[in-house]
């Protein structure tokens, strides 16, 4: 199976600044990986697919990148509303495994 | 409106058996691949099973192998986890979400498909306690 791992395990930082999640795949994924939002345990809502692509709905501060076996997932200039957990999940091989997860907290 | 609930959540002894069902509306739902996902209390998220459109294939973490059973009615816009054995870890909010496959073109070309899970339902609870 392939291992999905994520740092930081958690982030404090401010309205406004810009932060990057980092997600690596034990072998290569290509680029087929999912970012997922999850707020205070509620259904977790999709962000990006195939490592770049913004799904409808999502503001442009948010973007995706990556390949291979190493993926970003930045958000510039924080709201109030992006605080929150977020996932990765390869969708290359199933069991389409998730990152642990990033906890995004208010500093 | 896109909509998935799932529903046959409760409390369980280790051993026994539930059923979790999923009702989907609003969209093809035999066009769709078909996910369920859990979360135990205050862990990450984690990837049960899938389902491919007709029913014919389907694929499990190995945590769920030979203890869980993934099917589908499409007739009844319906997708099920049949869950036996079911142990303490087995305790979590249990997702269905829609399986999407997109294929992203740039001009002239178009890549393979690509999975994502990008609708989901509220979940429901399953508790394994004696």
């Amino acid at each position: 199976d392939i291992q999905m791992t994520q740092s930081p395990s958690s982030l404090s930082a401010s309205i406004g600044d810009r932060v990057t999640i980092t997600c690596r795949a034990s072998q290569s994924i290509n680029n087929h990986l999912n970012w997922y939002q999850q707020k205070s345990r509620k259904a977790p809502k999709l962000l990006v697919s195939a490592a770049s692509n913004l799904e409808d709905g999502v503001p442009s501060r948010f973007s995706g990148g990556g390949s291979g076996t190493h993926f970003t997932l930045t958000i510039n200039s924080l709201q109030p509303e992006d605080f929150a957990t977020y996932y990765c999940q390869q969708s290359s091989v199933s069991p389409r495994t998730f990152g642990p997860g990033t906890k995004l907290e208010i500093k | 409106e896109v909509k998935l609930v799932e529903s046959g959540g409760g409390l369980v002894q280790p051993g026994g058996s539930l059923r979790v069902s999923c009702e989907v509306s609003g969209f093809p739902f035999r066009s769709y691949w078909m996910s369920w996902v859990r979360q135990a209390p205050g862990q990450g998220l984690e990837w049960v099973a899938n389902i491919n459109k007709d029913g014919s294939e389907t694929y499990y973490v190995d945590s769920a192998k030979g203890r869980f059973t993934i099917s589908r009615d499409n007739a009844q816009n319906s997708l099920f986890l049949q869950m036996s054995s079911l142990r303490v870890e087995d305790t979590a909010v249990y997702y269905c979400a829609r399986d999407r496959a997109k294929m992203y073109c740039n001009g002239t070309s178009c890549s393979s498909l690509y999975y994502s899970l990008d609708v989901w339902g509220e979940g429901t609870t399953v508790t394994v306690s004696s």
